[in-house]
């Protein structure tokens, strides 16, 4: 069965600080599909990047950054110079390859981050 | 383009009432699905369709739950006699192919069951 592990449920930063989102998963296929997504205070969830089992790369955008490891089964997320607008809750995801209802989002249980003036 | 739009927004009903919500999906996408948030926890998955076909209904917490969906359109979740413990936020999620594709949610409906 897939599992996602956000261990982190709250953080508090001040503004300018670099802050990292741990996201521990897990899952028996070969071929899964791994996701961030930011929910702000309105509530609608936003996507932000989806990774390949098969790329390990990691990826930057802006001030964001996402380290992937296989053999840590882990996917970070880091904001750098955290800025005030990126307070939200964020979830990390996880889709396994296959039929049935693999086709799905399993959800952590997200990390509320607070980024302070 | 459009996102994916749910309706209502919001939804206050009494219990044991029945009560449909609505999605829109993003144009061309032919996967949709649907989750339950409840208060302060992740997203609960609920089903999924490909085309108008739903093969897998086990996420549905209870027999007063259904859905359908026409064609590649529109998708309506319906809860019977409605219980206070169905009080959350169902959102509505599409894709544009089945199998590990970016699922783009909508805003979700807020339902509370007095």
């Amino acid at each position: 069965a897939q599992k996602v592990t956000q261990a982190q449920t709250e953080i508090s930063v001040v503004e300018k600080e670099d802050v990292t989102l741990d996201c521990v998963y897990e899952t028996r296929d070969t071929t899964y599909y791994l996701f961030w997504y930011k929910q702000p205070p309105s509530g609608e969830l936003v996507f932000l990047i989806r990774r390949n089992s098969f790329d390990e790369q990691n990826e930057i955008s802006g001030r964001y950054s996402w380290n992937f490891q296989k053999s840590t089964s882990s996917f970070n997320f880091t904001i750098t110079a955290s800025q005030v607008v990126d307070s939200a809750v964020y979830f990390c995801a996880l889709s396994e390859w296959g039929g049935g209802s693999n086709y799905k989002l399993t959800f952590g249980k997200g990390t509320l981050l607070t980024v302070n003036p | 383009g459009a996102g994916v739009s749910q309706s209502p927004s919001n939804k206050v009903t009494e219990k044991g009432k029945d009560v449909e919500l609505r999605c829109d999906p993003i144009s061309g996408h032919t996967a949709l699905y649907w989750y339950r948030q409840r208060l302060g926890q992740g997203l609960e998955f609920l089903i999924y369709f490909q085309g108008n076909s739903a093969p897998d209904k086990s996420g549905l917490p209870s027999d007063r739950f259904s859905a359908e969906r026409t064609g590649e359109s529109v998708s309506t979740l319906t809860i019977q006699r409605t219980q206070q413990e169905d009080s959350a936020v169902y959102l509505c999620a599409s894709s544009l192919i089945l199998g590990g594709d970016t699922q783009y949610f909508g805003p979700g409906t807020r339902l509370t069951v007095l």
